[in-house]
């Protein structure tokens, strides 16, 4: 969906490394997610936000961090990169407001660590 | 915790014929459940999504779901796949509250030969 946006598209960093991965919203969204996909494991949730001061854990939370700058600003971090975190992340919205609570993905990031 | 089973890992048809994917999942109150697809090289778009109300969903391009509660079940449907059906399909659940999360299932990736 046009209206999450993820930056950079595609990164490749080094083992050790600081790497952050941006998302940006312009659907007015107060939920935001971040999720990584690996190849037959589907998607799982690394980060969650229900608004700008609230920030949770999700599954896979170990080595990552995140940052809501704003309502439509919410950021990764990857603090110290490791080459199992090679994968394809997303960042998700949703909207409390709808009767029936829907995510949106932006377009990925994909991210190789050496 | 809720968990989402998504019973092939890859299907493989031929134009014109018949699809079912099967979902199931594990959770002991009420659900919202959503099936995605995700094009090569492309993000998650959403199919369809079941909150409440007539358990056969209908979602884009002819795609339908039957939520099927003492089955715990809820598999996607098409009478008659295209070539460009072609994509990974994902299953997930959510709690029917508003804290809740989606769990997503590890993908079906559909092959249709023209």
């Amino acid at each position: 969906d046009a209206d999450v946006t993820q930056t950079p598209r595609n990164r490749i960093t080094k083992t050790g490394k600081r790497i952050m991965l941006e998302c940006s919203q312009t659907k007015g969204h107060d939920r935001m997610y971040w999720y990584r996909q690996d190849p037959g494991l589907g998607l799982r949730l690394i980060y969650y936000s229900f608004d700008v001061k609230d920030i949770n854990k999700g599954e896979i939370s170990d080595g990552y961090s995140v940052s809501r700058q704003a309502q439509a600003k919410f950021s990764l971090s990857l603090e110290s990169a490791i080459p199992n975190q090679t994968a394809l992340y997303f960042c998700a919205t949703s909207d409390t407001t709808s009767s029936q609570e829907t995510q949106y993905f932006g377009p990925g990031t994909r991210l190789l660590v050496l | 915790a809720q968990s989402v089973s998504q019973h092939n890992h890859h299907v493989i048809l031929s134009e014109a014929a018949s699809l079912e994917l099967g979902c199931n999942y594990s959770y002991g109150g009420t659900v919202n459940l959503f099936w995605y697809v995700q094009y090569p090289g492309q993000h998650l778009q959403l199919l369809l999504k079941y909150f409440s109300g007539d358990p056969l969903v209908k979602g884009i391009k002819g795609f339908e779901a039957e939520f099927i509660k003492s089955k715990f079940s809820f598999n996607l449907r098409k009478p008659s796949v295209q070539w460009s059906d072609t994509a990974e399909y994902f299953c997930a659940v959510g709690a029917h509250s508003g804290y809740s999360t989606l769990t997503f299932g590890k993908g079906t990736m559909l092959l249709v030969s023209p």
